[in-house]
């Protein structure tokens, strides 16, 4: 069973488009976090939620918005979506705030 | 100032042979975490190990250990017989007030 998983794991589309990804963890952690890793590999929090709640949101452009509807869940919407946000997006989650990180696949975002 | 420096970008290592990835961190936190991952090209990234900044024993995992050394703010990683399979990069990180900070990586290279 995948512990963290996240859909779609490659998405190509246009600029100006807004676009979704999922996350879900089975691990049954309170806290869940999103990262943009750019093309030169580095990593950077966005955000993170614990028990649902916001918790870290990190200077991000207010077209990302984050999603929790449960506590196994956290989705990231990204409207008019532009070429720099061309990233891989991972999802992770911890047992709890500031535990050990186990990330997603990720998904690999190209915007034309 | 930096919250983590890997000043390896690049490093080759003969198969069988051990290597250490340098890593050091930046904090006035008493109580903070460091972890490294290992990012294969296959793109997922792995929870290689943790060290606590309480922990008094350096921490092994297998034939990963990390060389802790709290008065210089460093958390090397040694792989010991670095087998093929060891080539990726590798990302230190750091929790602190319980906010997440990697380093750039390095890139390993395993040589047969």
């Amino acid at each position: 069973d995948t512990a963290v998983s996240q859909t779609p794991k490659y998405l190509v589309t246009q600029m100006g488009n807004d676009k979704s990804i999922k996350c879900e963890q089975n691990l049954g952690h309170d806290t869940m976090y999103w990262y943009k890793q750019d093309s030169k590999k580095f990593l950077k929090i966005m955000f993170s939620y614990n028990n649902k709640e916001l918790i870290i949101n990190e200077t991000v452009p207010n077209r990302f918005s984050p999603k929790s509807p449960d506590k196994a869940h956290l989705n990231l919407h990204i409207n008019s979506l532009e070429l720099g946000d061309s990233a891989v997006y991972f999802c992770a989650s911890s047992q709890v705030v500031g535990a050990t990180q186990y990330f997603g696949p990720g998904t690999r975002l190209l915007v034309l | 100032a930096q919250k983590i420096t890997q000043t390896q970008p690049g490093m080759f290592v003969q198969e069988k042979e051990a290597v250490t990835l340098d890593c050091t961190y930046d904090t006035s936190d008493q109580s903070y975490g460091l972890f490294w991952y290992k990012q294969p090209s296959s793109g997922e990234m792995i929870f290689l190990i943790y060290q606590g900044s309480y922990d008094e024993q350096n921490a092994t995992e297998g034939r990963y250990s990390l060389n802790f050394q709290k008065a210089r703010k460093s958390a090397n990683l040694v792989i010991s017989a670095s087998q093929l399979g060891d080539s990726a990069m590798y990302f230190c990180a750091m929790r602190e007030y319980n906010q997440f900070y990697f380093g750039t990586g390095t890139s390993l290279t395993v040589i047969p």
